[in-house]
């Protein structure tokens, strides 16, 4: 146990669908972050929320959508995704941007059909 | 271009051997971290180093990060099944700004 929940751990979508992925974290942190990581490659940083604004979005098709309403809350909003978003996507957050821990939820296994 | 290489990629061993990961960068880091990853789960801190020569140990795994604070490698004694999983190196660089960026990963299969 971390202290980075994250709901669903499973999760099957067609493409015309729309679902959205929940982390929790209880441990005051003011970062959190959204990873992709896909089958033999790197982990793979999508998104950054510090102090509930987002700092950072690496190239992200606007088909994946975050919302951070809190600071211990971090969602993100799937909508008419690709079989190539299949995927183990992770959320962690750590004591500050630039913070030296990060800690990971235990993922969400999305398969998109 | 990866900013942390590791190798080596996979490792296949067998109970009670010895082994050494590698976590290799151009980069500076004000600390490095070391995270074990299981199938379908999310990784798992081992341990922070912050000190350049600094050594740690965890059990049957020793962590050392360089002097330069470019490189870091982990050590495992008597490798047991329990070890098996992806081992992922991390850190921030100083002078790149505030991006934490993973290693390559190192996927270690220890066979009983």
């Amino acid at each position: 146990e971390t202290g980075v929940t994250q709901t669903p751990r499973h999760l099957v979508m067609g493409m015309t669908n729309k679902k959205s992925l929940k982390c929790e974290q209880h441990l005051g942190h003011n970062a959190m972050y959204w990873y992709k990581q896909s089958a033999k490659k790197p982990l793979e940083l999508m998104f950054v929320y510090s102090l509930e604004e987002r700092v950072e979005n690496n190239s992200v098709p606007s088909r994946f959508s975050p919302e951070c309403p809190n600071s211990s809350h971090l969602f993100l909003h799937l909508h008419t995704l690709q079989p190539e978003d299949s995927a183990l996507y992770l959320c962690a957050s750590s004591q500050d941007r630039g913070g030296t821990e990060a800690f990971f939820g235990q993922g969400t296994r999305l398969t998109v059909v | 271009t990866q900013l942390l290489e590791q190798s080596p990629q996979f490792l296949s061993i067998q109970e009670g051997e010895n082994l050494t990961v590698y976590c290799n960068s151009s980069s500076v880091f004000s600390s490095l971290q070391w995270y074990r990853q299981e199938p379908g789960e999310g990784p798992v801190l081992l341990v922070t180093v912050v000190t350049g020569g600094e050594v740690k140990k965890l059990k049957r795994l020793t962590f050392q990060f360089g002097d330069a604070r470019k490189d870091s490698s982990l050590h495992i004694t008597a490798a047991q099944p329990g070890d098996t999983g992806l081992y992922l190196c991390a850190g921030y660089p100083i002078y790149t700004g505030n991006q934490f960026y993973f290693g390559t990963g190192t996927s270690l299969t220890v066979i009983p």
